[in-house]
């Protein structure tokens, strides 16, 4: 059983265009996470949710709109594509501020996005 | 000044070598560190946490220098399964926000 997963995998689209990447962890955790992980392999976190509730957003820009229908659930949906856009983008979650080994977080497999 | 810095690498050993990678922190309140493991295209997964005290899980040691603002990994005897990103990871304050360092790459040759 996948902890958590991200739809789709790859995903290569016209600048413009508008996306969605799912998210879903079945671990019981009460926080997720969006990060991006450009060419030069920097990992840089995005959004955090907590109970369906916005408690990070690093400014990205409002292109970029997360969406959190339960807590087990976390989209992002990404309008009007550009080219700096391309990177992968991981999907994470952890037990969240109340739970043990709180700060232990576990990540998706990723979405390789490619805008041209 | 970058939040976290490591040494991109890579660093290039042969099997049962000892390696060590360091890493600094800039902001003096971080409060919790961590190294994490990414395989290449694949996702980040914590490989240990690492207390004051510093801890050893089997052949990997992690220590901590408050004072001096750096944390450092030790691996013994490596494998060439170890070839990898090692991310050095830290936790600023009471949020659940982790700073990534950019890693660096290990490659274990036979």
């Amino acid at each position: 059983d996948t902890a958590v997963s991200q739809t789709p995998k790859y995903l290569v689209t016209q600048m413009g265009n508008d996306k969605s990447i799912k998210c879903e962890q079945n671990l019981g955790h009460d926080t997720m996470y969006w990060y991006k992980q450009d060419s030069k392999k920097f990992l840089k976190i995005m959004f955090s949710y907590n109970n369906k509730e916005l408690i990070i957003n690093e400014t990205v820009p409002n292109r970029f709109s997360p969406k959190s229908p339960d807590k087990a659930h976390l989209n992002l949906h990404i309008n009007s594509l550009e080219l700096g856009d391309s990177a992968v983008y991981f999907c994470a979650s952890s037990q969240g501020p109340l739970g043990p080994n709180w700060e232990t977080q576990y990540f998706g497999p990723g979405t390789r996005l490619l805008v041209l | 000044r970058k939040e976290v810095e490591q040494d991109p690498g890579p660093f290039n050993v042969p099997e049962g070598a000892t390696v060590a990678f360091n890493c600094t922190y800039s902001n003096s309140a971080s409060q919790s560190f961590f190294w994490y493991r990414q395989d290449c295209r694949k996702e980040p997964k914590l490989l240990m946490s690492v207390y004051s005290s510093g801890n050893e899980d089997g052949r990997f040691t992690a220590q901590l220098n408050r004072a001096s603002q750096y944390i450092s990994l030790l691996i013994r005897d490596s494998k060439l399964s170890d070839s990898a990103t090692y991310l050095c990871v830290v936790n600023i304050g009471d949020t659940d926000k982790l700073i990534f360092g950019t890693g660096t790459r290990l490659q274990v040759f036979p």
